[in-house]
């Protein structure tokens, strides 16, 4: 049953820390997504790659956000430095999209609370 | 500004009852309706999706019924169940890139 996966799954830091969020796509899948969800602001997307190439990262705030993608079976979400607004849950997507389907299949999601 | 706007932003619906949810949008080059359902600490998991050149899709009890003229699509959960109680987001996509997801409506299905 392949899922995505996202580590940690819960993290809390004091701000001004690093925080870095992994996320392994479906293997296969060409698309991996970031976004944030908020009670105010819903679901939010920060950013995506298609086949590892970074497409859109306009929804990211680019001083202290960053996404990469440094192979095919791992992306990472990195906040440096972190501050009390950041406090979110931040879920990773991957999908085969352009394909037969635009579906997009979530991770669990990384709670984070900054304090 | 929010591409797809969604309500009820709550819904309390009793056991067996049907569920309707609705969402709309602006932008016509939305090619791309899926919903998804969100159960607590759990990521958004694809339910039901539509393409705008069929005006209805049913998978068992859900249904979207889908309005291009009045840019408007809804999703109908007949028979609705306790287990169905979760957040329901609508989204909408343009060519196959990101998704611009609806607020969400919390659904409640009381026993």
């Amino acid at each position: 049953d392949a899922r995505v996966t996202q580590t940690p799954r819960d993290k809390v830091t004091e701000m001004g820390q690093e925080v870095t969020m992994r996320c392994q796509p479906i293997l296969g899948h060409n698309t991996v997504f970031w976004y944030r969800q908020t009670m105010m602001q819903g679901l939010e997307l920060l950013a995506y790659f298609r086949n590892r190439a970074p497409l859109d990262d306009s929804g990211m705030p680019k001083d202290r956000f960053s996404a990469e993608m440094p192979d095919a079976t791992l992306a990472t979400l990195k906040i440096q430095p972190s501050e009390p607004r950041d406090s979110a849950v931040y879920f990773c997507a991957s999908g085969l999209v352009g394909w037969s389907t635009d579906t997009q299949y979530f991770g669990p999601g990384t709670r984070l609370t900054v304090l | 500004q929010q591409q797809v706007k969604q309500s009820p932003q709550s819904l309390i619906v009793q056991k067996g009852g049907i569920s309707i949810i609705n969402c709309a949008y602006e932008n016509t080059a939305f090619d791309y309706f899926p919903w998804y359902q969100q159960f607590p600490g759990k990521g958004p998991a694809l339910l039901i999706a539509i393409r705008p050149d069929v005006s209805e899709k049913k998978e068992g009890r859900f249904t979207i019924s889908f309005n291009k003229s009045a840019k408007q699509f809804s999703l109908h959960i007949m028979d609705s169940q306790p287990g169905d109680s979760a957040t329901y987001f609508c989204a909408a996509e343009v060519g196959a890139n990101n998704l611009f997801f609806g607020t969400g409506t919390r659904l409640t299905v009381i026993p």
